[in-house]
């Protein structure tokens, strides 16, 4: 089977802008959960989505936000770019919602300028 | 508040010694308990659970936790370390429906 995988690798931004990093699910996973990795913060959770819902957020200002596909696929955008939102943008899938564990991407990691 | 600690930021141990990562939880309820790996440019990789039963579980590459209630610990063992365990490892406890995760502990093999 196919892991987890994240388009794009890489991305530069600037202040002000947006972006949105896409994640493709283990087949059959219905879950999707949103992770941001930074070397002061460690993994904090974004948001999880299961069957097109978003089921769990955490702690992240409204800048950033996210979305489920019919097929599992999901998406997570940030709006007006901050210095502070650099970072690698981790997706994980699993079968379903906890305690199933998780299967993770390689990432995508965000400069942003 | 649920939460999940990992008291060592680095551990250093010779290749061919036993290796113990520790971890502590606080949870309410029965706690679900996991182990991940980060190795340098990848994504993490799960290594075992503890969701109920033995309180030793066994999971990838040669690695098992063991599960002490009553200290609110879920230790990360390994009776034979190899330089190819260097890595970063994260201890994770699931609350409040949410995934949550330790500071992770780098993990260091000397050959």
């Amino acid at each position: 089977k196919a892991g987890v995988t994240q388009t794009p690798r890489y991305l530069i931004k600037t202040r002000g802008q947006q972006v949105t990093l896409s994640c493709s699910p283990i087949s059959g996973h219905r879950s999707v959960s949103w992770y941001q990795q930074t070397p002061g913060q460690g993994l904090q959770f974004l948001f999880e989505y299961f069957s097109e819902t978003q089921r769990n957020k955490g702690n992240f200002p409204g800048r950033f936000s996210g979305r489920q596909f019919s097929n599992s696929r999901s998406e997570m955008n940030v709006s007006t770019l901050e210095l502070g939102d650099s970072a690698l943008y981790l997706c994980a899938s699993s079968l379903g919602l906890a305690p199933y564990e998780q299967y993770f991407g390689p990432g995508t990691r965000l400069t942003v300028t | 508040a649920q939460s999940v600690a990992q008291p060592e930021d680095q551990v250093n141990v010779a290749e061919g010694n036993p290796l113990t990562v520790k971890c502590t939880y606080s949870v309410s309820g029965n706690p679900y308990l996991f182990w991940y790996v980060q190795y340098p440019n990848r994504g993490l990789q799960f290594l075992l659970k503890y969701i109920t039963g033995d309180n030793l579980v066994k999971g990838s590459y040669g690695f098992e936790a063991e599960f002490n209630k009553s200290q609110t610990s879920f230790h990360l063992k390994k009776p034979s370390a190899l330089v190819s365990d260097s890595a970063l490892y994260f201890c994770a406890v699931i609350g409040g429906f949410k995934t949550i995760f330790g500071a992770g502990t780098r993990l260091f093999v000397k050959a």
